[in-house]
């Protein structure tokens, strides 16, 4: 079984700002690792994953996350934040082997003040 | 554009009165998931389809049952919703359950039970 802690419930943080969110997991196995986003009422979106290779993976709207294997964690950063990524993010893992499914941490709500 | 659809957006129904949610695809995945997620809490598996499989987890709640009829189309029936079924409901689509597929979200219908 897998579990994810997201440490933070709400981070405020100003516009071109640098924010760390952080994810922190546990599990028996290997792992697979993804950040999701959802905007207000809508669905989830899949921001960037670990699947293997580099431990370091970016997504194409400047958010980057590195796998810390030894530390267990994954945490998102991005180096300057803008308005629009007002939003909740969770971390979410999955176990290698145990099909497809997710489990999500509690997300952390964004929110990019001017 | 291939995506996951479900409908309704939002819907109301009364305390103990049957409702069925619907969840539609084009991407032809043979997986279809179902999530809830209570406010500020993660999404939480309820059960998955691989292809005509139904997958139940453990502790999800008798009165929550799914249906797929076919490849294209999953729905969620809550047969006596109470207040605590008051969510967001999530459904999400896989191509299998092997090491590098991603689930990819719906927009979601929240449901409010009054």
């Amino acid at each position: 079984a897998q579990s994810v802690t997201q440490l933070d419930s709400q981070v405020p943080v100003f516009e071109e700002a640098p924010v760390e969110l952080r994810c922190n997991y546990s599990s028996s196995v290997s792992v697979y690792l993804f950040w999701y986003v959802q905007y207000p009422n809508q669905g989830l979106q899949l921001l960037l994953k670990y699947l293997s290779g580099s431990t370091l993976v970016e997504s194409i709207n400047g958010f980057e996350a590195e796998f810390n294997k030894s530390q267990t964690s994954f945490h998102l950063r991005k180096p300057s934040v803008h308005i629009s990524d007002t939003a909740e993010y969770f971390c979410a893992v999955r176990g290698k082997g145990g099909g497809n499914k997710l489990t999500f941490g509690t997300g952390t709500q964004l929110k990019v003040e001017l | 554009d291939a995506m996951v659809i479900q409908n309704p957006r939002y819907q109301v129904t009364q305390f103990g009165k049957p409702v069925t949610l619907s969840c539609s695809q084009t991407l032809n995945h043979n997986v279809m998931y179902w999530y809830q997620q209570k406010s500020s809490q993660a999404p939480k598996l309820l059960f998955h389809y691989y292809d005509k499989d139904f997958n139940n987890e453990a502790d999800t709640p008798d009165n929550f049952q799914s249906r797929r009829p076919n490849t294209s189309f999953c729905f969620l029936d809550i047969r006596s919703p109470g207040l605590g079924d008051a969510a967001m409901y999530l459904c999400a689509t896989s191509r299998g359950q092997g090491e590098y597929t991603e689930a990819f979200f719906g927009q979601g219908t929240r449901l409010t039970v009054v």
